[in-house]
């Protein structure tokens, strides 16, 4: 089964823009959830989709936000980027996302950078 | 809110030793209970986790973690570490009722020197 992968893999934007990151899960997951993660706060929980439903949202600001499709994939977008948000963003998919018995793999994860 | 602690930032050890990673988290519900490691240059990857049952349990490549709950623990051993166990370790909890949201501690870089 292939895992999960993230496009871009890389990504460089300046301060102002928006950006848009896809991941898509391993086939047959339905939950799909985001990180990011800065040497800084380390890994900080940012949404779960379940069924193209947000199921759980982080503490992040509006600038953020994201969907999926029907085929389960998902994209996360930040728009007005700021140098803060430079990080590695990880997108993680489970069978269901119940956490009693689910267990999250990773991808590889797409590294902005806002200069 | 919920929290994971991680009780050590950067573990140096030499091969053959033992390692013992401690991770506590603040939540009273129930929980379910991972370690994942990051090697480098590679996405995070699960070594072990612990839903219900035996409180020790067994996880990829000769680790173990111990479930002691009622000090809100769940610490990772490893007997003999080599120089591939090289990694960042991230300890992470998952409450019964909020889905697949992960809370993870700040990791711990373990370096091995051989």
């Amino acid at each position: 089964k292939a895992g999960v992968t993230q496009t871009p893999r890389y990504l460089i934007k300046t301060r102002g823009q928006q950006v848009t990151l896809s991941c898509s899960p391993i086939s047959g997951h339905r939950s799909v959830s985001w990180y990011q993660q800065t040497p800084g706060q380390g890994l900080q929980f940012l949404f779960e989709y379940f069924s193209e439903t947000q199921r759980n949202k982080g503490n992040f600001p509006g600038r953020f936000s994201g969907r999926q499709f029907s085929n389960s994939r998902s994209e996360m977008n930040v728009s007005t980027l700021e140098l803060g948000d430079s990080a590695l963003y990880l997108c993680a998919s489970s069978a269901t996302g119940t956490g009693n018995t689910d267990t999250q793999y990773f991808g590889p994860g797409t590294r902005l950078t806002v200069l | 809110a919920q929290s994971v602690s991680q009780h050590n930032h950067h573990v140096i050890l030499s091969e053959a030793a033992s390692l013992e990673l401690g991770c506590n988290y603040s939540y009273g519900g129930t929980v379910n209970l991972f370690w994942y490691v990051q090697y480098p240059g590679q996405h995070l990857q699960l070594l072990l986790k612990y839903f219900s049952g035996d409180p020790l349990v067994k996880g990829i490549k000769g680790f173990e973690a111990e479930f002691i709950k009622s000090k809100f623990s769940f610490n990772l051993r490893k007997p003999s570490v080599q120089w591939s166990d090289t990694a960042e370790y991230f300890c992470a909890v998952n409450s019964y009722n909020q889905g697949g949201k992960l809370i993870f501690g700040q990791g711990t870089e373990l370096s091995v020197k051989p």
